[in-house]
């Protein structure tokens, strides 16, 4: 059982905006701001859309976004495309000096 | 450009020991922080250890205490996860990934496959 909680699937039809909620505590998502994102496709390494709760690095596109309210995390995908149909983590620092990862969202775009 | 190459895949047998590694390229080894996460089959990601190349923070995750040792060679910029007392449970993509000072992966590894099997 993963220690940041995500719902187990999301969908959407292409165009429409989803969003995909982390929940954690006040000793991990709310308490710090290394909350992150990531994209993983089916058979490839994970890939980072969104670190310290909002931030995008080079060459993420602007359809992705990260806010957090309280202990709640989420990315919003804006005009969603085919190519977004994947698994989508979130992660987060801990008190106790550790990295802990949610268990994972699968989005479909219908 | 940053890189990170990791050994390929090992079969072992239950309670054998796995040693992966993972040899960076593209940047300052000595200033970045190294993860390692895995993924079983059809599973989510699990976070197992963050080492730092100067030796100045190593820690591992508490299911993993005990039995994993993350070492590195300064001289090649390689760094080692080693695994203990395998079982079936422990068969997953291993992969190093690269911390971008922030407690969020930048770079990540090409995984190692790791089947534990009799």
């Amino acid at each position: 059982q993963s220690v940041l909680t995500q719902p187990a699937s999301v969908s959407g039809s292409p165009g429409q905006s989803i969003t995909i909620s982390c929940s954690g505590t006040s000793s991990d998502v709310g308490g710090y701001d290394y909350v992150s994102w990531y994209q993983q496709h089916p058979g490839k390494a994970p890939k980072l859309l969104i670190y310290e709760v909002t931030n995008r690095p080079s060459g993420i596109s602007y359809r992705f976004s990260g806010s957090r309210s309280g202990n709640t995390a989420s990315l919003t995908i804006s005009g969603l495309q085919a190519d977004d149909e994947a698994d989508y983590y979130c992660s987060s620092y801990t008190t106790t000096s550790h990295w802990v990862f949610g268990g994972g969202t699968k989005v479909t775009v219908l | 450009q940053v890189r990170l190459v990791q050994s390929g895949a090992e079969v072992k047998k239950p309670g054998a020991s796995v040693k992966v590694s993972c040899k960076a390229s593209g940047y300052t080894f000595s200033t970045y922080n190294m993860h390692w996460v895995r993924q079983a089959p059809g599973q989510g990601l699990e976070w197992m250890a963050i080492f730092n190349p100067m030796g100045i923070l190593t820690t591992y995750a508490p299911n993993f205490q005990g039995r994993i040792i993350v070492a590195n060679d300064t001289s090649t910029n390689t760094v080692y996860m080693e695994l203990s007392r395998l079982t079936s449970e422990d068969t997953a993509m291993y992969y190093c990934a690269r911390d971008n000072n922030g407690w969020s992966v930048d770079y990540w590894g090409q995984g190692s496959l790791v089947i534990v099997s009799s």
